[in-house]
């Protein structure tokens, strides 16, 4: 089955505490991408791969990290939790070409808390 | 830069009822325009889209049409289910060539039977 794999689906962990959200696509797709949803706001992005080897900042990148070594991987990188990104995060992906046609696909969510 | 403004929720309906949820949007050049639909506890999923003016996406009873001169994108269905009750996501992605969707705030739906 296609599909988008996030790990753990839930998370509660303390200020300062690094961690990793791991996300893992069986779809080849080339484009990665990871977002957090927040009441009234929506969902923002983070952080996107284009490929192996290429990540780029989104919207809202400050206290993330990310790395692609691998096609089918974009872990989330947080390196000192702070409270304010206690959130619901996603993974997507797309497969390659001019992107204004291609549906991302997303994962179930991890949801975040950080005490 | 560009954005989208979607009509506040809740929006609470009764089985059956017509649904109507207000799109616009703020772009440069043509972007495509979405919606994605987020069940309870689920990842976001495609529900329809349309890539240039004047037309329409439509799945399982939901329709949208792209309205350049108006700038607009709303959802509509003709009877909804109880089933439908979501929350429901208007997206644009531009036409440069990188992938990147912009979201609006979302809109909850709940139907009641």
């Amino acid at each position: 089955e296609a599909q988008v794999t996030q790990n753990p689906r839930y998370l509660i962990t303390v200020t300062g505490k690094k961690l990793t959200v791991t996300c893992s696509q069986n779809m080849n797709h080339e484009y990665m991408s990871w977002y957090r949803q927040d009441p009234g706001l929506g969902l923002r992005q983070i952080y996107y791969s284009m490929n192996v080897e290429v990540t780029d900042k989104g919207d809202v990148p400050e206290g993330y990290k990310v790395s692609r070594k691998e096609k089918r991987n974009f872990p989330l990188i947080l390196e000192s939790p702070s409270p304010n990104q206690t959130s619901l995060y996603f993974c997507a992906s797309s497969p390659p070409g001019r992107g204004t046609n291609n549906e991302q696909f997303f994962g179930p969510g991890t949801r975040l808390t950080v005490l | 830069g560009n954005s989208v403004t979607q009509m506040e929720g809740p929006v609470t309906l009764s089985e059956e009822a017509f649904l109507t949820i207000n799109c616009t949007y703020t772009a440069t050049g043509y972007p495509s325009l979405f919606w994605y639909v987020q069940y309870p506890g689920e990842g976001l999923q495609l529900l329809l889209k349309a890539t240039k003016a004047d037309d329409k996406g439509s799945n399982k009873g939901f329709e949208a049409t792209y309205r350049k001169e108006t700038t607009s994108f709303h959802l509509e269905k003709g009877s909804v289910q109880v089933s439908d009750s979501a929350v429901y996501f208007c997206a644009l992605s531009s036409n440069t060539g990188f992938q990147k969707l912009v979201f609006g705030t979302g809109t909850r739906l709940l139907v009641s039977p």
